[in-house]
């Protein structure tokens, strides 16, 4: 089956420091790529959506100013948590999605992020 | 309101047992589609079935069956010869439209289910 690939899996670092994570799909083009949030025995809640080349779609309540995504090819997108602070501290996880196609979306393994 | 309900925050079954996840959603889009995944502890997310809202029968991957009950907007999850393995939680998922974003569509998730299989 299709493979997505997201890192790091897990970092630790100082609250202010801003933080990139990558989404990367290994053998399929994504010409979607979708960034949820999940907190601790929550379910994954969507903040943005990402289309190859253009800008991200943002979900109400999600700082674009705090959250950057890119998009910049078809198997790679980003997401910069810029000054991270305690409270974003949380479990991000990626997928990936071709367009017209029937099959699912599929998911990186999770990058868990701890700000201390 | 609520596009995904799992109404079963936990569930605890004896190994072997056959299990129901139950699932419900709220659309007024015709064509929609309806996934279950499994999150291990570990995090990631595991594809395990998909049902489309035109599809005539409902959809089975091995262990794993999905009761589609249309007119009553259900996607009830069966697995059937639990193993230990099978702990985690389960979320269903729904997916709208079919219009030129189709296959790009975001996933509304549900609460999920808290599975656990006891030896």
């Amino acid at each position: 089956g299709a493979v997505v690939s997201q890192h790091p899996s897990w970092v630790i670092c100082k609250s202010g420091t801003s933080v990139k994570i990558e989404c990367r799909s290994l053998d399929f083009q994504a010409t979607t790529m979708f960034w949820y949030r999940q907190f601790p025995k929550q379910s994954l809640m969507l903040m943005a959506t990402s289309n190859e080349g253009s800008k991200a779609t943002y979900e109400q309540g999600v700082e674009k100013d705090k959250f950057l995504i890119n998009h910049a090819s078809l198997t790679l997108s980003t997401l910069t948590v810029t000054s991270a602070h305690p409270e974003d501290s949380s479990f991000y996880i990626c997928s990936a999605a071709r367009r017209f196609s029937n099959q699912p979306q599929h998911f990186g393994d999770g990058t868990r992020l701890s700000i201390l | 309101a609520q596009k995904i309900t799992q109404t079963q925050p936990g569930m605890f079954v004896q190994e072997k047992e056959a299990v129901t996840l139950d699932c419900t959603y709220d659309t007024s889009d015709p064509s929609y589609g309806l996934f279950w995944y499994k999150q291990p502890s570990s995090g990631e997310m595991i594809f395990l079935i998909y049902q489309g809202s035109y599809d005539q029968q409902n959809a089975t991957e091995g262990r794993y069956s999905l009761n589609f009950q249309k007119a009553r907007k259900s996607a009830n999850l069966v697995i059937s010869a639990s193993q230990l393995g099978d702990s985690a939680m389960y979320f269903c998922a729904m997916r709208e439209g079919r219009g030129s974003n189709f296959g790009n569509e975001k996933l509304t998730f549900g609460t999920g289910t808290r599975l656990t299989i006891i030896p």
